[in-house]
């Protein structure tokens, strides 16, 4: 089945250790996202490439990176982690952008930090 | 700066009544609205999108919109208590700009 990948599912990383996230889609989608997603908050838009254009929102902070080498993977890397940073991440993707376009999630990463 | 509301709950009904959430939004230049069903500990997963004003069905759902009020509600008829879970409301203005959620509802279907 067509589908988003997620792994790990789970990271355990240090205070200040630099963690990959990795996202990968068989649905050949332009567009992939990341979002983050604290405990009971809603998830929030990091950023999104459509094809190999990045697009970052204004208020990701810096510690926050993205690679799209291909269609298929996307990465988010964050390059010191603090406590503050522990939450779910989210990759999602969609065909198009436009009215009625749907984004499909991955399962998610939950990231703990030490 | 697009701001999507919702009361978070939790909202209470009985099995087999009508479940009703609501969502507000502030960007008058949003397109498309989406209603995501969520599960302790796992992602989203999409339960209806609309972005025509009116009444759009998909089995026990219903979702309206209201633009002119900048109103999202979803109906779940026959409520099981499977549908317990948060309903996350998202908008998107049209463009590459990914998706603003809400905080969600946490539905309770009581047995």
């Amino acid at each position: 089945d067509a589908m988003v990948i997620q792994n790990p599912r789970y990271q355990v990383t240090q205070f200040g250790k630099p963690v990959t996230l990795s996202c990968s889609q068989t649905l050949n989608h332009n567009v992939m996202y990341w979002y983050q997603q604290k405990s009971s908050q809603a998830p929030k838009l990091l950023f999104h490439y459509y094809d190999k254009d990045f697009n970052n929102e204004a208020d990701t902070p810096d510690n926050f990176q993205s690679r799209r080498p291909n269609t298929s993977f996307c990465f988010l890397d964050i390059r010191s982690p603090g406590l503050g940073d522990a939450a779910m991440y989210l990759c999602a993707t969609s065909k198009r952008v436009g009215p009625g376009e749907t984004q499909y999630f991955g399962p998610g990463t939950r990231l703990l930090v030490l | 700066q697009k701001e999507v509301e919702q009361n978070s709950g939790p909202l209470s009904v009985p099995e087999g009544a009508i479940a009703s959430l609501n969502c507000t939004y502030s960007d008058r230049g949003s397109q498309s609205f989406f209603w995501y069903r969520q599960y302790s500990g796992k992602s989203p997963e999409l339960i209806m999108f609309i972005y025509s004003n009116g009444d759009k069905e998909d089995g026990r759902f219903t979702a309206q919109l209201n633009k002119a009020s900048q109103y999202v509600s979803l109906l779940i008829r026959d409520s099981q208590p499977s549908d317990s879970a948060t309903y996350l409301c998202a908008v998107s203005g049209g463009g590459a700009d990914g998706l603003t959620f809400g905080k969600g509802t946490h539905l309770i279907i009581q047995p």
